[in-house]
């Protein structure tokens, strides 16, 4: 199935720094989602975009769907070590109905 | 409340085993699916069952079977497995069946292969 392009692949950071990364596509797509995924734990949502342009915070995090309805940005502000993770863009597609893709993870680590 | 719930936490079985992986979720969601997680690697969809009917199976090998009872159950059948099986099997469930939508995993059950 089609996979989105994520970046940065890693991050290491230091507390207190502010987070930025983002998912693109080659397709326009209908949703954007954003995960946080735990190691041998299933992915979180963190936050949901519908519309483009959308712009959605959640505490410490920000997200925006991007105008060509073809990229995602997800920023965390001040960082803290329970950020560390693995974040997971996600997006369905116009006209598939329930069938949603996912970027390749870019993995946080926050050095206190 | 946004909770799907996932049955074994932890299963370890032979090549000739059968076992079944079972998922619940109350909210009135509609679609459910099942996904296949590698280490540091993104969920791999396997079956999508759209108002109890299976929609979607990204072409998965017969020895994994799935089930959705009724709308809040999904199972995963699995049968003659092999080592490269062996990964985190992830429960999820969305709202809607079309649309603009949203998805909420479970816990995963972590699945070893011997």
């Amino acid at each position: 199935g089609q996979q989105l392009n994520q970046s940065p692949q890693s991050m290491f950071i230091q507390e207190g720094e502010d987070v930025s990364m983002n998912c693109t596509s080659s397709s326009i797509f209908n949703t954007w989602l954003w995960y946080k995924q735990d190691p041998g734990e299933g992915p979180v949502l963190l936050i949901a975009l519908y519309k483009a342009g959308e712009l959605t915070s959640n505490g410490r995090l920000t997200a925006q769907f991007g105008i060509t309805r073809k990229d995602s940005f997800l920023n965390i502000s001040a960082s803290i070590p329970s950020d560390v993770g693995i974040y997971f863009c996600a997006g369905e597609p116009t006209n598939t109905g329930n069938q949603f893709y996912f970027g390749t993870g870019t993995s946080l680590t926050v050095i206190p | 409340d946004t909770e799907v719930t996932q049955t074994p936490k932890h299963l370890v079985m032979g090549m000739t085993n059968k076992k079944s992986l079972k998922c619940e979720q109350h909210m009135g969601h509609r679609a459910m699916y099942w996904y296949k997680q590698k280490a540091k690697k993104p969920p791999e969809l396997m079956f999508v069952y759209s108002y109890e009917k299976l929609s979607i199976n990204e072409s998965v090998p017969s020895r994994f079977s799935p089930e959705c009872p009724n709308s809040s159950l999904l199972n995963l059948h699995l049968h003659a497995l092999q080592p490269e099986d062996s990964a985190l099997y992830l429960c999820a469930s969305s709202p809607t069946s079309g649309g603009p939508d949203t998805q909420y995993f479970g816990p995963g059950t972590r699945l070893t292969v011997l």
